[in-house]
C-alpha cells in the first residue's frame, strides 16, 4: 500500500527560487530517501535520511525529518531548469527483506 | 557505476500474449525488484527478489510471476497480457546489508492492445 504522499503534487518556480516539497507517511520506517525522475526515465537516488537524523544536506539539496509528525521536507535551492522532473519520498523498513514505499510525487518544473 | 538495465524501452504486446519483462544488473547484488509506475498512483511493487531462485510478492503481484535464475537476472512474466497492464515498468537493484540505495533502470513501457 502507499504510505508517502507528497505535497504539492506540483509546483512551477523560476529559475534561481528555492523549491520546497512535503512528504508525510504513516507508520514507523527506518530511513526515508528521496528520488528523482527525469521525464520517461528511471528513478535517481538523491539522498537519505536516517529516523534518528533530523537534517542532511547535499549540495543544494536539503532534507527534514519530523519523526513525530511522520513528514519530510526537501529543499532544493538556487533551483535550475536541469532540475526540472518529478521528486519522489520513499519510506523503508525492515531488515533484511527491506523494501521501499514510494509516494506519488512532485513534478516540479522550473522555467528558466 | 552500477548499471541497470532493461531489454527493451518500449513494448507492444496483444491481449492474452505471454510477456517476459527482463532486467539485468552488473553490481553484485543481491535484491532485485519491479515496479509499475502508473499516473496518479506513484510506483508500486510487484515482486521482489533477495536472492538466486528467491521472490516475494509485493504489493500487487495478481496476474505477474517473476523469474531470477542467476543473480544479475530478474524476469517479470505477465502470463497472459490485459488491457490493464498498459504501464511503465522499473526495475531495480540493492546490494544486502545497510545500503538502502536502489538503482533502477531505465524503464519499459508497455502498451497492451
Amino acid at each position: 500500500s502507499q504510505q508517502g504522499e507528497e505535497d504539492p503534487q506540483a509546483l512551477s518556480i523560476q529559475e534561481g527560487e528555492n523549491a520546497t516539497m512535503n512528504c508525510s507517511y504513516k507508520t514507523s520506517i527506518n530511513n526515508l530517501q528521496w528520488y528523482r525522475q527525469n521525464s520517461g526515465r528511471g528513478l535517481v537516488h538523491l539522498i537519505l535520511i536516517r529516523s534518528n537524523e533530523r537534517e542532511k544536506h547535499s549540495g543544494r539539496l536539503r532534507v527534514t525529518l519530523d519523526t513525530s509528525k511522520k513528514s519530510s521536507s526537501l529543499l532544493i535551492t538556487a533551483s535550475r531548469a536541469a532540475d526540472t522532473a518529478s521528486y519522489f519520498c520513499a519510506t523503508g523498513r525492515g531488515g533484511s527483506n527491506y523494501k521501499l514505499t514510494f509516494g506519488k510525487g512532485t513534478l516540479l518544473t522550473v522555467n528558466p | 557505476d552500477v548499471k541497470v538495465t532493461q531489454s527493451s524501452r518500449y513494448l507492444v504486446k496483444r491481449t492474452g500474449e505471454k510477456v517476459f519483462l527482463e532486467c539485468v544488473q552488473d553490481m553484485d547484488h543481491e535484491n532485485m525488484f519491479w515496479y509499475r509506475q502508473d499516473p496518479g498512483l506513484g510506483l508500486r511493487l510487484i515482486y521482489f527478489s533477495y536472492d538466486v531462485k528467491m521472490k516475494e510478492k509485493g504489493d500487487i503481484p495478481e496476474g505477474y510471476s517473476v523469474s531470477r535464475e542467476k543473480k544479475e537476472r530478474f524476469s517479470l512474466i505477465l502470463e497472459s497480457a490485459s488491457t490493464n497492464q498498459t504501464s511503465m515498468y522499473l526495475c531495480a537493484s540493492r546490494p544486502s546489508g545497510t545500503t538502502y540505495e536502489q538503482y533502477f533502470g531505465p524503464g519499459t513501457r508497455l502498451t497492451v492492445t
